[in-house]
């Protein structure tokens, strides 16, 4: 059973930063592309970042582009996304995803507030 | 505001039969793949619709996708109430090069 757990969440002021974790089981991780998405309070999903399955290509949202970098541990079955920078707009509960958002975990909530 | 557009609400009363649009551009619907999510407040999104028109082992076949053109649409029939969520189209941008959700579509069961 694919099974995806986000960690890191936190309440932060604007302008810190952030590393969320996402840690997956229950498949092989190292066969799927990975995604982070976000839903800010009373808003839809916004999709941020996409990492392949050996650890290219990146693709970025532009709202985060240049502060949000995604990356991946095969060995340790493990998705992350480092958060710089960080806005009051970026408070959201983010989800990591796999495949075309095939299975998702159950998200961790990000605050930035002052 | 997303590249994607979708109505902002839907409703229908049980049994019936709705759809729900999905509408974009040559760079993103008309020439990508689209694919249809179901969200419940509280929970994880969940994959109902992928490539278009084909449906996840363990989806109900009530659930139903298609594209023409520019546009894509999910059909729900036989409505019930707990189909009572968001539902949201997604697809890839070549203008943006990045993936896109639809602004989603509060479903609701009256």
């Amino acid at each position: 059973e694919f099974r995806l757990v986000e960690s890191g969440g936190n309440l932060v002021a604007p302008g810190g930063s952030l590393r969320l974790s996402c840690a997956a089981s229950g498949f092989i991780f190292r066969n799927y592309e990975m995604n982070w998405v976000r839903q800010a309070p009373g808003k839809g999903l916004e999709w941020i970042s996409y990492i392949g399955r050996g650890g290219s290509p990146i693709y970025d949202a532009d709202s985060v582009r240049g502060r949000f970098t995604i990356s991946r541990d095969n060995a340790r079955n493990s998705l992350y996304l480092q958060m710089n920078n960080l806005r009051v707009e970026d408070t959201a509960v983010y989800y990591c995803a796999g495949g075309w958002f095939d299975f998702w975990g159950q998200g961790t909530l990000v605050t930035v507030s002052s | 505001q997303s590249v994607v557009t979708q109505p902002p609400s839907a409703s229908g009363t049980p049994g019936q039969r709705v759809t729900i649009s999905c509408s974009g551009s040559r760079s993103n619907v008309g020439t990508k793949d689209v694919y249809w999510y179901q969200h419940l407040p509280g929970t994880a999104p969940k994959l109902l619709i992928y490539k278009n028109d084909q449906r996840p082992s363990g989806v109900p076949n009530r659930f139903s996708g298609s594209k023409s053109g520019t546009s894509a649409s999910l059909a729900i029939s036989g409505l019930r109430s707990e189909d009572e969520a968001d539902y949201y189209c997604a697809t890839w941008d070549d203008s943006l090069s990045g993936r896109v959700f639809g602004g989603g579509t509060k479903l609701t069961v009256l």
